[in-house]
C-alpha cells in the first residue's frame, strides 16, 4: 500500500537553529515529491517539487533533497515566520490527482 | 481576485441543514479539486474535475455532492452530515490535473456539524 510519512510530527526551535524535516515513502513509481507549507487558518503553499533522486531545490532558508525513499527539507537559521505546517505529497503511479498521496505534517514553531 | 477563493469560511450547521459550499479560481487552470482536511490525517481527495472529466475518491459518501458548473467555478453540496464530517474542506486547482503540477489551495471552509 501507498504510505507517506512525515517526521516529526511537531519540531520546536530557537531562532536560527538550524534542522531537517523527513518524509519517507513507500509508493510505486515516484512522478513527484511536493513540499507544501501550511499557516493555521490558510490553505497549503506550494514550495517544491522534486522529480529524481539527488535533486535538490532552495528558496531562502529552505533546502529540498530526495532520496530514492525519503525526503528532507533542511531550514538554515530559521526566523519565528517560518512558523508553519510543513506538508509532503507523493505522486505515483499513474497520472492523475487520484494517485498525490499526502503525509500528516510537521508542525514547526520557531521561537524568538 | 486572484487565486483561489472559497467561501463560506465557517459554517455551523445542523445534521439535517442543506448547505453549499463554493469555489472559484482565477488562475485560468482546467482542473478543480476538493479535499477534507482532518486533524492529524492526510489531506484525503474527494473529488477533481479536470478537463471536462470527474474523478471521485469512492470512499466518499453520498451526503457529499459536487458540482462545476465550469472550470472557474466548484461546489459542494453538502445535505445529512453527520458530526464525523466535521473539517477544513479545501478547494484547489491545476493547470491541467495531470502528474507533476502544483496545486493551488483556497483557504478553506472550516465546517462544524452540529
Amino acid at each position: 500500500e501507498d504510505q507517506v510519512t512525515q517526521s516529526p510530527e511537531a519540531l520546536r526551535l530557537q531562532e536560527g537553529e538550524s534542522s531537517s524535516l523527513n518524509c519517507s515513502y513507500t509508493v510505486s513509481g515516484l512522478r513527484g515529491l511536493f513540499w507544501y507549507r501550511q499557516d493555521p487558518g490558510k490553505g497549503p503553499e506550494f514550495l517544491f517539487t522534486l522529480y529524481s533522486a539527488g535533486e535538490e531545490k532552495e528558496k531562502e532558508r529552505l533546502k529540498a533533497t530526495l532520496t530514492k525513499k525519503e525526503s528532507f527539507l533542511h531550514i538554515t537559521a530559521p526566523k519565528p515566520e517560518d512558523s508553519a505546517t510543513y506538508l509532503c505529497a507523493v505522486q505515483a503511479g499513474a497520472a492523475g490527482a487520484n494517485n498525490l498521496f499526502f503525509g500528516t505534517g510537521t508542525r514547526l514553531t520557531v521561537i524568538p | 481576485e486572484t487565486g483561489v477563493t472559497q467561501t463560506p469560511r465557517h459554517l455551523v450547521m445542523g445534521m439535517t441543514n442543506k448547505k453549499s459550499l463554493k469555489c472559484e479560481q482565477h488562475l485560468g487552470h482546467n482542473a478543480m479539486y476538493w479535499y477534507k482536511q482532518s486533524a492529524k490525517k492526510p489531506l484525503e481527495l474527494m473529488f477533481v474535475y479536470s478537463l471536462e472529466e470527474r474523478v471521485e475518491n469512492n470512499s466518499v459518501p453520498s451526503r457529499f455532492s459536487p458540482e462545476c458548473p465550469n472550470s472557474s467555478h466548484l461546489f459542494l453540496h453538502l445535505h445529512t452530515l453527520q458530526p464525523e464530517d466535521s473539517a477544513l474542506y479545501l478547494c484547489a486547482s491545476s493547470q491541467d490535473g495531470l502528474y507533476g503540477e502544483k496545486l493551488f489551495f483556497g483557504s478553506g471552509t472550516q465546517l462544524s456539524v452540529l
